[in-house]
């Protein structure tokens, strides 16, 4: 298997602009997380789905974010408008999940790296 | 509120001097904890999941452990192929989402 494909692996936009981050699991993985790194706060989940369907956005800094899943091999993460403190790594990773309330080994992409200037 | 604590935040040893790096947590109904290896430009890579206190895994020079409030991850004898950085999470029951930790920056120099 090809591995998390995510695309593209760089981005420099200006402020205000929309950016749209992809990412194709891993075929027959059931769970796709979205995070975002940065050097002040490390690793943070943005938001999760399980069957395609999202299960919990809380880490979504705001409106002008937004996911979407709409079948098993592809998502994406959307910033509009984009600001100067979106800036960071995104990563996308995916997961075989057998039930509820358990986790395994996260298989992550290599990363979206967005400079919005 | 749950917390994933790492340190030291870098390390610099030369090759063959072990050590050890440490996590430590303060998260209701632990579920597992994950060590992930980091290299510059890329995403993190599995190593290990320990599920209870005293279980332990290796692999290569790596060994990982676990206390109700800690893991270490320990280095044996280092190479400088080991330099990457170091992330500890957590599994909290009641979801399906690790709590990563920031990190630790391993240098091995040869």
């Amino acid at each position: 298997d090809a591995g998390v494909i995510q695309s593209p692996r760089h981005e420099v936009t200006e402020m205000g602009q929309e950016v749209t981050l992809r990412c194709k699991p891993i075929s027959g993985h059931n769970s796709l997380f979205w995070y975002r790194q940065t050097m002040m706060r490390g690793l943070e989940l943005l938001i999760y789905f399980n069957n395609n369907v999202p299960i919990d956005d809380s880490g979504m800094p705001e409106d002008r974010f937004s996911a979407k899943m709409p079948n098993a091999s592809f998502s994406t993460l959307k910033i509009q408008p984009s600001e100067p403190r979106d800036s960071a790594v995104y990563f996308c990773a995916s997961s075989f999940i057998p039930e509820r309330d358990y986790t395994g080994e996260l298989f992550f992409g290599e990363g979206s790296r967005l400079t919005v200037l | 509120e749950d917390q994933v604590t790492q340190s030291p935040e870098a390390l610099r040893l030369q090759e063959g001097e072990s050590s050890s790096l440490n996590c430590s947590y303060t998260v209701s109904g632990l579920r597992g904890l994950f060590w992930y290896r980091q290299d510059p430009g890329k995403g993190p890579e599995f190593l290990f999941t320990l599920y209870s206190a005293g279980e332990e895994k290796e692999k290569e020079r790596l060994k990982a452990t676990l206390t109700k409030k800690e893991s270490f991850l320990h280095i044996t004898a280092p190479k400088p192929e080991d330099s990457a950085t170091y992330l500890c999470a957590v599994h909290k029951g009641g979801s399906e989402k690790l709590v990563f930790g920031k990190g630790t920056k391993l240098t091995v120099n040869p």
